[in-house]
C-alpha cells in the first residue's frame, strides 16, 4: 500500500540558509501534519493541513511557512536557518483520528 | 495546555507482559493515540481510544479512563523487536496528537 513519501530524506545547510521539504501524502487523505523532532525529544506539532487550507498551527516559527497544493502534496519552507532546527521533519497525512495518522520516514535536516 | 506523563524507560523480559502507563492533563481531548517509534524512524501507529474502556489488538491492547486521565498499553508475549519508544499522544481541537516524551522500552533476552 502507499505510504506517506518525504523528500528529500536527508538534508545538510548551513546557518542562514533556506530549505523546502516535501510530503506526498496518502491517497485521498484529505489532512497533512508537520512535526518536528529533535534529538531526544518528542514530535512536536508544527502545522496543518485540510483540504488545502491551514486548519491547524503549532509551534511553527514565523521563519517557517507550508503549503498544500492542489495535489494534496505539501511543502515546508523553511528560511534563515538556525542550529537549533536541526530536526527530524516528520509529515503524516490521515482521513481522521480512528484510522489513525501516517507518518512519513521523515526528512533529517542538518544545519551546521 | 497539556501534561502528558508516562516513565522515561522499562525493561522486560521476552515473552513477558508490560504496562506501559501514561497520564495525562488536557482541554479539549479528543481521544488517546498510542504510536511506536524505532530510532531514527516515523512513529507508527497502533491504537486509538476515545471511549473509556479496553480495546485488544493483537498482542497489544490500550486501555482508556477519562475521568481519570489515565491509559495504559499493555504488549504480551514482548519480542526483541519490540523495543522502541512508545509515544503516548493526546488528540485536541482538530484531533491533531500532542505527543508525550515517550517510554523508551527496552527487551531483554
Amino acid at each position: 500500500a502507499a505510504g506517506v513519501i518525504q523528500s528529500p530524506r536527508h538534508l545538510i545547510k548551513e546557518k542562514r540558509e533556506t530549505a523546502t521539504l516535501k510530503c506526498y501524502p496518502i491517497p485521498r487523505h484529505d489532512t497533512v501534519y508537520w512535526y518536528q523532532q529533535g534529538p531526544g525529544q518528542d514530535p512536536q506539532f508544527l502545522i496543518s493541513f485540510y483540504e488545502k487550507m491551514q486548519s491547524d498551527k503549532g509551534s511553527i516559527p514565523d521563519r517557517f511557512s507550508a503549503q498544500q497544493f492542489s495535489d494534496y502534496h505539501s511543502e515546508l519552507n523553511m528560511s534563515s536557518l538556525e542550529l537549533g532546527d536541526s530536526a527530524l521533519y516528520f509529515c503524516a497525512s490521515s482521513l481522521g483520528p480512528r484510522s489513525g495518522y501516517t507518518f512519513g520516514s521523515g526528512t533529517r535536516l542538518t544545519v551546521v | 495546555g497539556q501534561n502528558i506523563d508516562q516513565p522515561t524507560e522499562m525493561t522486560a523480559t521476552e515473552g513477558a507482559i508490560v504496562q506501559i502507563n501514561c497520564t495525562y492533563q488536557t482541554s479539549g481531548f479528543n481521544g488517546l493515540f498510542w504510536y511506536q517509534q524505532h530510532a531514527g524512524e516515523a512513529p507508527t501507529f497502533l491504537s486509538y481510544n476515545v471511549l473509556d474502556g479496553l480495546e485488544e489488538k493483537g498482542r497489544f491492547s490500550s486501555f482508556l479512563s477519562r475521568s481519570k486521565g489515565y491509559s495504559y498499553l499493555l504488549l504480551k508475549e514482548l519480542q526483541m523487536k519490540d523495543s522502541a519508544s512508545y509515544l503516548c499522544a493526546v488528540g485536541r481541537g482538530s484531533y491533531i496528537p500532542t505527543f508525550g516524551r515517550g517510554t523508551s522500552l527496552i527487551v531483554h533476552p
